[in-house]
């Protein structure tokens, strides 16, 4: 079915820690993934994004890696910093789909 | 840098009553988009717009909600008879392509 889950509801880091956050998804037609942050009272915001295609995809800071063997996707935060501090979600497409379905989501919380 | 706004912030309306959400995507967008949040949930895909006609509608978007784009920069969302679950977060969104979604800061509704 279409479904997209987080493995942990809450993950703590030390400040200047690399993140990881997970994401495991059961739609095996979906063929882009977004990872999107919200803070508090805000929408989310687009963080990075990945093709089915690809299996690594790097931004400032984020890298998202995508195993499609095993439906998995992560969100990898380097160096983790006090305005890390949010909700991450995962985010898929379904090809030929003009919506996204939303995982769960996890709170990373930064420690100082 | 572009973004998609939503008026009103907060919006406290009267079961029954009829709300209408308001958003301006961002202007060289053709993909629209509405999503939901309850508070401590996911985020719920609505209703995806393009070429002035619904592409995709979800369970939840029934009779009571409506779309429209009356010009050629308002998106709003309109709830007929609002009822108490309808309370939450309701984002707008705007995409160039099919994939993927930049999203508005969001109206809470509360409907008391």
């Amino acid at each position: 079915g279409e479904s997209v889950g987080l493995h942990l509801p809450t993950l703590s880091v030390q400040e200047g820690d690399n993140s990881i956050i997970n994401c495991a998804y059961s739609n095996s037609a979906s063929d882009y993934f977004i990872w999107y942050k919200q803070e508090s009272g805000k929408g989310p915001q687009f963080i990075i994004d990945i093709r089915s295609n690809m299996d690594k995809r790097q931004g400032q800071r984020v890298t998202v890696l995508l195993n499609k063997t095993v439906k998995h996707l992560s969100l990898q935060i380097a160096a983790t910093q006090p305005g890390d501090s949010a909700v991450y979600f995962c985010a898929e497409n379904i090809e030929g789909a003009q919506k996204l379905v939303f995982g769960q989501g996890t709170r990373l919380t930064i420690n100082p | 840098e572009p973004e998609v706004t939503q008026t009103p912030s907060h919006q406290v309306t009267q079961m029954g009553q009829e709300v209408i959400l308001r958003c301006v995507p961002i202007s060289n967008h053709l993909y629209f988009y509405w999503y939901r949040q309850i508070l401590g949930q996911k985020v719920e895909f609505l209703v995806s717009f393009y070429n002035n006609e619904i592409s995709e509608k979800s369970e939840i978007f029934d009779d009571q909600f409506s779309v429209e784009r009356p010009d050629g920069s308002n998106f709003t969302l309109k709830i007929r008879s609002t009822k108490l679950e309808d309370s939450a977060m309701y984002f707008c969104a705007s995409s160039a392509t099919r994939r993927g979604a930049f999203f508005g800061q969001g109206t809470r509704l509360t409907v008391v």
